[in-house]
């Protein structure tokens, strides 16, 4: 859900290691979440999405695992480059619904 | 991929006047569009739904007088923030849902933000 008011938490990895950023969302009926990155002064950027009838997808690089059970949806990124240091939002709604809410985000920072 | 513009990128007006800020699907229609408000090193916070040919659905605790949204064609909805403040100032994004029926879900788009600061 949505989370105004708190501060990003970070992220720091070291240039070639592989990234995994977490999120916890809030309303059991989502059924689709999307992971956005969102770099400075920008609009955020779709990444990869999943429906609750999948556990896993994978796109170039990242994939994205959910856990239903808990809540939980989890981006990981292989290979991290510096090009991937931003924040990175996930967002649930329901399918054919009108409402997405985004996350409290994730500063990712790439160390060469 | 799917397109969203969004115009002016960055605005500077004086308070007590009205800016509006544009967001267009270029590429895909799109029925269903969303007005973000984004504080420095925060989330995106929704302010409300915006539904071509009706009114948009306001979350609680934004003024829809103030915020006034136009979703006028399957391609294009405004928001206008009139008699602006200070306190206005922020970060504005939008994002489209696209129009397809798909099994696969109906991504939603963001446009590249809008910067307003009021004077």
């Amino acid at each position: 859900g949505e989370s105004v008011g708190l501060h990003l938490p970070t992220l720091s990895v070291q240039e070639g290691d592989n990234s995994i950023i977490n999120c916890a969302y809030s309303n059991s009926a989502s059924d689709y979440f999307i992971w956005y990155k969102q770099e400075s002064g920008k609009g955020p950027q779709f990444i990869i999405d999943i429906r609750s009838n999948m556990d896993k997808r994978q796109g170039q690089r990242v994939t994205v695992l959910l856990n239903k059970t808990v809540k939980h949806l989890s981006l990981q990124i292989a290979a991290t480059q510096p090009g991937d240091s931003a924040v990175y939002f996930c967002a649930e709604t329901a399918y054919n619904n009108n409402d997405m809410r985004f996350g409290a985000g994730t500063r990712l920072t790439v160390k060469p | 991929g799917a397109v969203v513009s969004q115009h002016p990128s960055r605005v500077i007006c004086k308070s007590g006047t009205s800016v509006k800020i544009e967001c267009r699907s270029l590429d895909f229609q799109a029925t269903t569009m969303f007005w973000y408000r984004q504080f420095p090193k925060k989330s995106l916070m929704l302010m409300a739904t915006s539904n071509e040919g009706s009114k948009a659905t306001y979350e609680q605790g934004v003024e829809k007088d103030k915020f006034l949204i136009n979703h006028a064609s399957l391609t294009l909805s405004t928001l206008t923030v009139t008699s602006a403040h200070p306190e206005d100032s922020s970060f504005y994004i939008c994002s489209a849902r696209e129009d397809r029926r798909s099994f696969s879900g109906n991504t939603i788009y963001f446009g590249e933000g809008s910067w307003l600061t009021v004077v």
